[in-house]
């Protein structure tokens, strides 16, 4: 399909992980991504994976990529409540051409004190 | 650090209404992107320009048009305001050339259109 899929919600509490998942259409895209969108601001580029990785660990964040089933997660550690926004998953499909994202619907995660 | 500002944070227009959104990128980058975010629908591709002058339409247009005279600037056009593009615009940048192609956002406008 042509949707990238996630889903919308996501609670946590404090101290414990999260894990977002998200399932991308095109199995040959170079870069898959995830992006943080804090409460009133624009998105921020939080970490991305090279289609032949299978996981990228950056401080509290790990990434893991399975080609095969064409799925994504993104686990941050330790939660906190800074980590309260919306997460979005996207990826460049090699058919999108000029570097044309297609973004995920985006995860809203609420972190619990 | 790169920087893309929109013109205005909040809006209210009226139906019918002509509505020019503005972004302005500082970092040379080619490649210019608008964008509506509505809740459980993520972002969707309005236009976006690879070059002055040069437009191609995203997911969907219908309702919007664009315009890139300068490198830097990169301008959305509602022809005919309408309820339903009520909406968040996010504008992005980047460039064509480097790894891995991250796209750098403006804060967003929110337009609402009564």
């Amino acid at each position: 399909g042509e949707d990238v899929e996630q889903s919308l919600f996501l609670s946590v509490r404090e101290g414990d992980s999260s894990v977002i998942n998200c399932t991308y259409t095109d199995s040959s895209s170079t870069y898959l991504y995830w992006y943080k969108q804090e409460p009133g601001a624009g998105l921020q580029l939080l970490t991305y994976i090279f289609s032949n990785m299978d996981m990228k660990q950056d401080q509290r964040l790990t990434v893991l990529l399975n080609k095969k089933d064409k799925h994504l997660s993104l686990r941050i550690a330790d939660t906190q409540t800074g980590d309260s926004a919306i997460y979005f998953c996207a990826e460049i499909p090699p058919t999108s051409g000029t570097y044309k994202y297609i973004f995920g619907t985006g995860t809203r995660l609420k972190v619990l004190a | 650090d790169v920087k893309v500002t929109q013109s205005s944070r909040y809006l209210v227009k009226r139906t019918g209404e002509k509505v020019f959104l503005e972004c302005v990128q500082d970092m040379d980058h080619e490649n210019m992107f608008w964008y509506r975010q509505d809740p459980g629908l993520g972002l969707r591709l309005i236009y976006f320009s690879y070059d002055v002058k040069m437009k191609e339409k995203g997911d969907i247009p219908e309702g919007y048009s664009v315009s890139r005279e300068k490198k830097e600037r990169f301008s959305l056009i509602l022809e005919s305001a309408s309820t339903n593009q009520t909406s968040m615009y996010l504008c992005a940048s980047s460039s064509p050339s480097g790894s891995p192609h991250e796209q750098y956002f403006g804060p967003g406008t929110r337009l609402t259109v009564t």
